[in-house]
């Protein structure tokens, strides 16, 4: 089953903060977060591990509920090139790498 | 980094002819290998797990027959959609898992396009 992600868009200014969340109605193993721009494949962000951790790439973080299922991709002072469109990937059981993609965060950041 | 690398990037074909997809794991080996179908703003759907030497897993909903896949070595996956219809343009993504970790490499993707 696919997780839900929301907002479905956000349109932002360069330099203001996002968050996208991703929940699923079951159990999770881990969460994976991915950038695609338009016409490519996506581009790996960060993984998330069931153990409630919080990571962080640059200016580009993310955090874990295992409890609730949840997971928050944080964009803080964004960057023209932070536009594209964010997934998060659910994997249930350890190590079999299937993931379920949620239906997508289409971000825009204007000048 | 692990590289994934899918060939063709695009193809356009004639309605029911046969388009094959590969995905070569260029300096891993891949026992799994995964394909997506993307269809315009939407998210990847998986179609099925590759297994090199065996069998591929389908998901519910998949025709067996028509996306037959191939994972005869441990670098190559090959998707084939026989018998393509305008229905089937889309998307394709392979992907395939590292060794040191666990995340997902994935191919640069292929369009097809039926006319």
């Amino acid at each position: 089953q696919q997780p839900v992600q929301s907002p479905q868009a956000v349109i932002l200014r360069e330099g203001e903060d996002a968050v996208i969340n991703c929940s699923s109605s079951k159990a999770l193993y881990s969460v994976h977060w991915y950038r695609q721009k338009h016409g490519e494949a996506p581009v790996f962000l960060m993984i998330l591990l069931k153990g409630g951790e919080q990571k962080g790439h640059d200016k580009i973080s993310a955090s874990f509920n295992e409890k609730k299922q949840q997971s928050s991709l944080y964009l803080t002072a964004s960057q023209l090139s932070y536009s594209g469109t964010y997934f998060c990937g659910t994997e249930i059981n350890k190590g079999d790498y299937k993931l379920s993609f949620g239906a997508g965060t289409t971000v825009t950041v204007r000048a | 980094g692990a590289v994934v690398s899918q060939h063709p990037s695009w193809v356009i074909c004639k309605s029911g002819t046969s388009v094959k997809i590969e995905c070569r794991s260029l300096d891993f080996q891949a026992t799994t290998m995964f394909w997506y179908r993307q269809f315009p703003k939407q998210s990847l759907m998986l179609m099925a797990t590759s297994n090199e030497g065996s069998k591929a897993t389908y998901e519910q909903g998949v025709e067996k027959d028509k996306f037959l896949i191939n994972h005869a070595s441990l670098t190559l996956s090959t998707l084939t959609v026989t018998s393509a219809h305008p229905e089937d343009s889309s998307f394709y993504i392979c992907s395939a898992p590292g060794q040191l970790n666990e995340k997902l490499f994935f191919g640069s993707g292929t369009q097809l396009s039926v006319l």
